[in-house]
Formats: C-alpha cells, structure tokens, sequence
C-alpha cells in the first residue's frame, strides 16, 4: 500500500526555520516526483514546491523561493521542506503528495499523506 | 501565473439532484502536441488530504463512481455529479498542472440542501 507520513510540524517563532520531513512507503520512491501542498482555512489549497524523482528538477510558488527548499533522499525514501523565515502566514497544514510520474511537470498528485501543522507564533 | 477560478464558492443540492462545479483557467491548460488538458479535479471530505477524482480534465480515476463526470478543455471545465448522495458533502478543487508554479482553484463547498 503507498503511504506518505508527514512528520516535523509544531509551534514556532516567527522568524525561525522548520524542517518538514515525508516518509514515503509501499512503492519505487525515486521513479517518482513528489510535492508538498498546504492548505489553510482562508486560502483553501496552495501547491508549495514540488522536485522530480532523481532531484534535477525543482519548483517553487514564486512568493516562497528563497524562504523554502525542497529536497529528497532517495536512500532513506524521504521528502523534506527546509523552511527559514517563518512568517505568521505560514501557519498551515502542509502535505506530502506523490505524483503519476518522475518527471516534475505535466504529472498530478494522485497519493497524499494526512499532513503536519505548522503554527507560526511569538 | 496561471489563476483557476471555480464557481460557485458554495452550493447545496438535494439529494439526487444535479451538483455543477465549474473552473476557468486563466491561460490555456491544453497541451496541444497531445491534445491533453493537464488539469485533476479533488474531492477533499472533511478531516481528509484531497483524493483525485479526475486527471486529463476528464479522466475518471480507479474507483470514482460514475455518477461523477467531468469535461472541458483549454481554459473551461466542469464537474457534474449526476444524483447527489451523502457522501458527496465535500470540498471540490481544480487544479492546473500545465504550468509552474502549479495552482488550485479556491474551492467550492459542495452540500446538501
């Protein structure tokens, strides 16, 4: 069965990093592109950053370049979100999910995990 | 960016009726080599991740009921479901793969009347 398992979320300053990680599960890891997604109550769904199966390619919202870096140990079949800077309007549930395909583009996620919350908060 | 923009925000449906969902693209999603919209609606119920429910703009994914249809290309798409059931009460999403950075329509809250 694929699974996905967010871990890392919690309570943190603004202005602090965070490190989100994605544990992945039940298939070949590294044929595949993996993203991460958040979603707060205000603005729904926002696709964060998303990295191709053998790490050559990787995209970013363009308000989060700079801030988030996305990276992926194919090794140990995980997913990470280094995140710096935190602002209060990162507060969200952020979500692991697998894309059909290696490739970044043109694939959709089709298996997301149960996500972690990050609270941004003084 | 591309912007997906679904209508209504809301609706409510009784029971065995029509449930229309409907999103607009800002630019174009098709993929004319392969005449392919590369756009995934979710269904997303309440405590849940999103689950797809449709790839390829109409492409029903394994195990979606077929009351569910969806259709549309290059900028404008729906999703019908044909007679509303109870567990059909959820949120509703449209999302372009087409162009980074990848973009979900703000969602329509889909209940029941």
């Amino acid at each position: 069965e694929v699974q996905l398992v967010e871990s890392g979320g919690g309570v943190v300053q603004p202005g602090r990093s965070l490190t989100l990680s994605c544990a992945a599960s039940g298939f070949i890891f590294d044929d595949y592109a993996m993203h991460w997604v958040r979603q707060t109550p205000g603005k729904g769904l926002e696709w964060v950053s998303g990295i191709s199966g053998k790490s050559d390619s990787v995209g970013y919202v363009d308000s989060l370049k700079g801030r988030f870096t996305i990276s992926r140990d194919n090794a140990k079949n995980s997913l990470y979100l280094q995140m710096s800077s935190l602002r209060d309007d990162d507060t969200a549930l952020y979500y692991c999910a697998k894309a059909v395909g290696e490739h970044l583009f043109y694939y959709h996620m089709d298996v997301w995990g149960k996500g972690t919350t990050v609270t941004v908060s003084s | 960016d591309i912007v997906m923009t679904q209508s209504p925000d809301s609706l409510a449906v009784s029971l065995g009726e029509r449930a229309t969902i409907n999103c607009k693209s800002s630019q174009t999603v098709l993929f004319t080599s392969n005449r392919k919209s590369y756009l995934t609606w979710y269904q997303q119920k309440s405590g849940q991740p999103p689950k797809v429910l449709f790839y390829w703009a109409s492409t029903r994914e394994s195990g979606v009921p077929d009351r569910f249809n969806a259709s549309g290309s290059g900028t404008d798409f729906t999703l019908t479901i044909s007679s509303l059931q109870a567990e059909d009460v959820a949120l509703y999403y449209c999302y372009q793969y087409y162009s980074s950075p990848y973009t979900f329509g703000q969602g329509t809250k889909l209940e029941i009347k």
